[in-house]
């Protein structure tokens, strides 16, 4: 069965520093894996995801993932955190076969002071 | 376009009443997904719908749920004899199909139970 660990269920950065949320994957196939961000009262917004390709994703607003299989991580970054980046971020797996359900993690909530 | 939108977006019901919650996908997608958001058990798949398949209930957690597709398009998912703990934000999502990765998520349908 495939599951996604998040580490941190909060992150606190100051505005201007480098934004590290983790997320580490457990599955048997190749999986797809995806950053969702969730702002207060919304739904879930797709940030990037990655689907074989390169294995340094760029998403919007700025953000990146890099697929490590080694490390089976898809650790999401951005060099330097705005305020609007304050927010819940989830990663997810699916599987390449069959419908595709995704699977969350527990979620990081990200805060960002001045 | 038009994203994937749900209705009611916020509900308060007494326990043992029966709720429908309404999702509308993206035009042309014919995948459709519900998901629950809930402080205790995170983001869980509830159910999903691929074109006139039958749907894969495997998230379902009692009986007491279910949901319908009509014409391929509008979703309705029925909770009956509601209970406290069904307290939830559930979260409808749709994509173009099968072998297709990327969910798009509406604003969801937040549950309260009395």
């Amino acid at each position: 069965a495939q599951s996604v660990t998040q580490l941190g269920s909060h992150v606190s950065v100051s505005e201007g520093a480098l934004v590290l949320l983790r997320c580490n994957y457990s599955s048997s196939v190749p999986p797809y894996l995806f950053w969702y961000v969730q702002y207060p009262n919304q739904g879930l917004q797709l940030l990037l995801k990655y689907t074989s390709a390169a294995t340094l994703v760029k998403g919007i607003n700025g953000f990146e993932a890099e697929f490590k299989k080694s490390e089976t991580s898809f650790h999401l970054t951005k060099p330097s955190a705005h305020m609007s980046d304050a927010a819940e971020y989830f990663c997810a797996v699916s599987d390449r076969e069959g419908f595709q359900k995704l699977v969350f993690g527990t979620g990081t909530r990200l805060l960002v002071s001045p | 376009g038009a994203g994937v939108s749900q209705s009611p977006s916020n509900k308060v019901t007494e326990k043992g009443k029966d709720v429908e919650l309404r999702c509308d996908p993206i035009s042309g997608h014919t995948a459709l997904y519900w998901y629950r958001q809930s402080l205790g058990q995170g983001l869980e798949f509830l159910i999903y719908f691929q074109g006139n398949s039958a749907p894969d209930k495997s998230g379902l957690p009692s009986d007491r749920f279910s949901a319908e597709r009509t014409g391929g398009s509008v979703s309705t998912l029925t909770i009956q004899r509601t209970q406290q703990e069904d307290s939830a934000v559930y979260l409808c999502a749709s994509s173009l199909g099968q072998g297709s990765e990327t969910q798009y998520f509406g604003p969801g349908t937040r549950l309260l139970v009395l």
